[in-house]
């Protein structure tokens, strides 16, 4: 199974901060990656998909960039709604899809 | 589009659990549905998808021979059931649809999520 490891696993920033969060895929995964954010208690949330493509309802301060084996979630401008836990998806070998172990943004 | 999970569960090592998960304002039969679990304090881990327009199922082979995926298509229903549980089972499952429509090939990603179910294994 493809491996995703998420840096940093936690992360402290304030609001109006620019932050990027990467994952790192065990081996090249095209464009197949996707990233969710979870609050607690919640069930995840579908921010982007095909590494770019922002899901309908999704605020334009979110966006993803990266391929092959490198992508980069960036979320510019904070707002107090952003602190939450954000996990990425590989779905280029699949099944089975695969997560990375989450970041938890505070 | 809401995707609405039967409640919290306790179960016994060894017993079996039968989750549901009702859709509506979308037409169940065109998209894949799928099952995640989440582990306390833990990452998500996808169990395995059913193309309710078909019946077709694929599990990861985690879970192969413990997990079924059903669907009732006449109310719209899916249904995850998991045998021989082991206290690592305790998690909160997650009933998810994927994103494309047409019920004919799945992309894995999951744009609508139930709330979830929490199933705690416990003697």
């Amino acid at each position: 199974d493809i491996q995703l490891t998420q840096s940093p696993s936690s992360l402290s920033a304030s609001v109006g901060d620019r932050v990027t969060i990467t994952c790192r895929a065990s081996q090249p995964i095209s464009r197949f990656l996707n990233w969710y954010q979870q609050h607690p208690g919640k069930a995840p949330k579908l921010l982007i998909y095909v590494t770019s493509n922002l899901q309908s309802g999704v605020p334009s301060r979110f966006s993803g960039s990266g391929s092959g084996t490198d992508f980069t979630l960036t979320i510019s401008n904070l707002q107090p709604e952003d602190f939450a836990t954000y996990y990425c998806q590989q779905t280029y070998n699949s099944p089975p899809t695969t997560f990375g172990q989450g970041t938890r943004l505070e | 589009v809401q995707l609405v999970q039967s409640g919290a569960e306790v179960r016994k090592p060894g017993a079996s659990v039968k989750l549901s998960c009702k859709a509506s304002e979308y037409t169940f039969s065109a998209y894949f549905v799928h099952w995640v679990r989440q582990a306390p304090g833990q990452g998500l881990e996808w169990m395995g998808w059913i193309n309710p327009k078909s019946g077709a199922t694929n599990y990861t082979q985690m879970f192969e021979g413990r997990v079924t995926l059903t669907t009732d298509t006449s109310i719209n229903t899916a249904y995850m059931e998991l045998s021989s549980l082991t206290f690592d089972d305790t998690a909160v499952y997650f009933c998810t649809r994927d994103r494309v429509w047409g019920g004919v090939v799945t992309s894995f990603d999951f744009d609508f999520w139930g709330q979830g179910s929490l199933v705690i294994v416990s003697s």
